[in-house]
């Protein structure tokens, strides 16, 4: 049972490019979670996805950043027009739903903004 | 405003004896907490939860205990073992606008030294 999946593990981009975040949650959860980690900080809630509908995304900045969890394939985070400061590890998880449900994370994509 | 707050940011312990890791929250609305063990450059890995209802919550070396009169967590690890060095992020749960958050905290990073 292959656990979360993220891809790339490493991204560079420069100032101005867009970043694309690949997230493929484990089988049979249907639950995805986006969280940004800046270096020294813990983990900050970005966006909760169910296929094909986003629940909550609260904790996504309004300008440049957004995510989708198509009914076919992998959820995307995609961030437009990247500056340095979105420079990041960039963790998914996901659970099967409902409250008290252990979230399971992906090893982070870890995005560097030049 | 850090609703769930891990105030020592590093700790270091001999192996073999007690390691305590503490965690403090302030909304009286999670009902469910969470310890997750993260090494570097891999993702938060789930290690133990505890239900609001319950005080106490064992899984072979861990332990977790909470408090809730004095909204206060704490995870205990016996006997710490060398592996068991890593940063421990304590997170709580609740559901709010409709979907199940997790916030965490900002992490502890735990030496066990041989």
């Amino acid at each position: 049972n292959a656990g979360v999946m993220q891809n790339p593990r490493h991204l560079v981009r420069r100032r101005g490019q867009e970043a694309r975040l690949r997230c493929s949650p484990m089988k049979g959860h249907s639950h995805v979670y986006w969280y940004r980690q800046l270096p020294e900080e813990g983990l900050k809630f970005m966006v909760y996805l169910q296929k094909e509908n986003i629940i909550d995304e609260s904790g996504m900045p309004k300008e440049r950043f957004s995510a989708e969890f198509p009914k076919e394939g992998p959820s995307i985070l995609r961030i437009q027009q990247v500056v340095r400061g979105d420079s990041a590890a960039y963790f998914c998880a996901s659970s099967p739903g409902g409250a008290g449900y252990e979230q399971y994370f992906g090893p982070g994509t870890r995005l560097t903004v030049t | 405003d850090q609703q769930v707050k891990q105030n020592s940011p590093s700790l270091s312990v001999q192996e073999g004896r007690i390691s305590i890791l503490n965690c403090d929250y302030t909304n009286s609305m999670f009902d469910y907490f969470l310890w997750y063990k993260k090494y570097p450059a891999e993702g938060p890995t789930f290690l133990i939860s505890i239900s609001s209802i319950k005080d106490k919550n064992e899984d072979g070396r861990f332990t977790v205990f909470l408090n809730k009169s004095a909204k206060h967590l704490s995870l205990h690890i016996v006997p710490s073992q060398p592996g068991d060095s890593a940063v421990y992020f304590c997170a709580a749960s609740a559901w709010m606008q409709g979907a199940q958050k997790l916030v965490f905290g900002q992490g502890t990073r735990l030496t066990i030294n041989p």
